[in-house]
Formats: structure tokens, C-alpha cells, sequence
């Protein structure tokens, strides 16, 4: 999973506290997805972005998340006031374009809550 | 609703054996289709994809086939290789950039 480069690999928060994980895209990648992986189950999506724009949030919940993609430096996923629910792999993928083109995985952000 | 279904969580194939991982889907929308490999700790891999405008793609051991009538695909191995064994998922999109996801089916290649 060379070029999706997800930082840190392991985070662990106290309920409460605020979780940031980061993510670079593949060189000449400019569209970023991340997606959330509980154990036993498929990813989910959360949120597609472009530089400086989200283009969909519709997997994110509505409180306590954000994402951005600015344009100089890694996109960022947000989460405010962690809880336990939120201890999950949270995976981060680019593409260079965006429909009907696979995305390229970096090795995740395992997410504690304690 | 779980529009993508991977019906076994594992499978067990002698090493050198075909493997045939199934997925079956739900949406009729659906005209993009993938499968990733992932193994522990890391995150998916990308091996083969195909359009719905095909029903065979092959790369290599890897082969994919899309039943589209039936809404089934599979991804063949041959042969199969010890560094095979990992979690396999199948996704789709409809012209989309979100990917639905399978649940993953175990593969194990015994030697």
C-alpha cells in the first residue's frame, strides 16, 4: 500500500478527547475518500473529498466529525469529544479522477477508545 | 440493507487448487465492480475490476466474472498461492464515487 501514506497507524483517545488522523493521497491523486471498518465487517463510506472541498459527507455522522483537504498539506479527519463507538480502522483512499476508478488504500488509523 | 453480500466468511482451498470467491449484489445500479485483498494491519489492495459493459476480466491468476442477470460476481484464482491467503472483498458503485462494500471472505490456502 505504497503512496497513501495514513498517520498515526494506532491512536488511542480517552472519551472525550479530540482524535485527528491524517492522510497524504497517492502523488497526482487529488480525490481523498475515507472510510470506517468495524471489526467483522466491510468499510463504509464516510466522506469524499477534493482540494478544498468536500463533495459528499453523506457517510459521515452529522456531530463530532469533520474532514478537510486544503490545499497545501494532508487531509484530516476530525473527531470531537470521542467515545467508545467511535474505536474503529478508519481507512483513507485516493484516486487521480473520481467515478469508476479504483482507489488506492493507505494501511489505516487504528482508533482506540478508552 | 447490505446491497453488496459475500455469503461465506471463509474459505479453504489446497494450495495450487482453483479458488472461487462469489459476491452477490443487490442494486441493479450497480455498474463498477471491484476486489480488494487486505491482509491484518494493512489496508485494502486493489486487484481487478470490471465494468458492467463486460463479463469477464482477466489479469494474470486473477479472473473476474459478472453475471449481471443473475447479479453475481466471482473472482477465480488459479493456482492458488500460499501468499493468497487474506480477507477478499468485492465493492460496487453505480457511476459513483462511493464504494459499497462487502462483509469479506477469509481465504486460506493450505499447503
Amino acid at each position: 500500500n505504497a503512496g497513501v501514506m495514513q498517520n498515526p497507524r494506532h491512536l488511542v483517545r480517552r472519551r472525550g478527547q479530540e482524535a485527528r488522523l491524517r492522510c497524504s493521497p497517492m502523488k497526482g491523486h487529488s480525490h481523498v475518500y475515507w472510510y470506517r471498518q468495524l471489526p467483522e465487517e466491510g468499510l463504509k463510506f464516510m466522506v469524499y473529498l477534493q482540494k478544498e472541498n468536500i463533495i459528499d459527507e453523506s457517510g459521515m455522522p452529522k456531530e463530532r466529525f469533520s474532514a478537510e483537504f486544503p490545499k497545501e498539506g494532508p487531509s484530516i479527519l476530525r473527531i470531537q469529544q470521542v467515545v467508545r463507538g467511535d474505536s474503529a480502522a478508519y481507512f483513507c483512499a485516493s484516486s487521480p479522477s473520481g467515478a469508476n476508478q479504483p482507489q488506492h488504500f493507505g494501511d489505516g488509523t487504528r482508533l482506540s477508545i478508552l | 440493507d447490505q446491497q453488496v453480500k459475500q455469503n461465506s466468511p471463509s474459505l479453504s482451498v489446497q494450495e495450487g487448487r482453483i479458488s472461487i470467491l462469489n459476491c452477490d449484489y443487490t442494486n441493479s445500479m450497480f455498474d463498477y465492480f471491484l476486489w480488494y485483498k487486505k491482509y491484518p494491519a494493512e489496508g485494502p489492495t486493489f486487484l481487478i475490476s470490471i465494468s458492467s459493459i463486460k463479463d469477464k476480466n482477466e489479469d494474470g491468476r486473477f479472473t473476474v466474472f459478472l453475471n449481471k442477470s443473475a447479479k453475481h460476481l466471482s473472482l477465480h484464482i488459479v493456482p492458488s498461492q500460499p501468499g493468497d491467503s487474506a480477507v477478499y472483498f468485492c465493492a460496487a458503485s453505480d457511476s459513483n464515487y462511493q464504494l459499497i462494500w462487502g462483509a469479506g471472505t477469509k481465504l486460506i490456502i493450505k499447503p
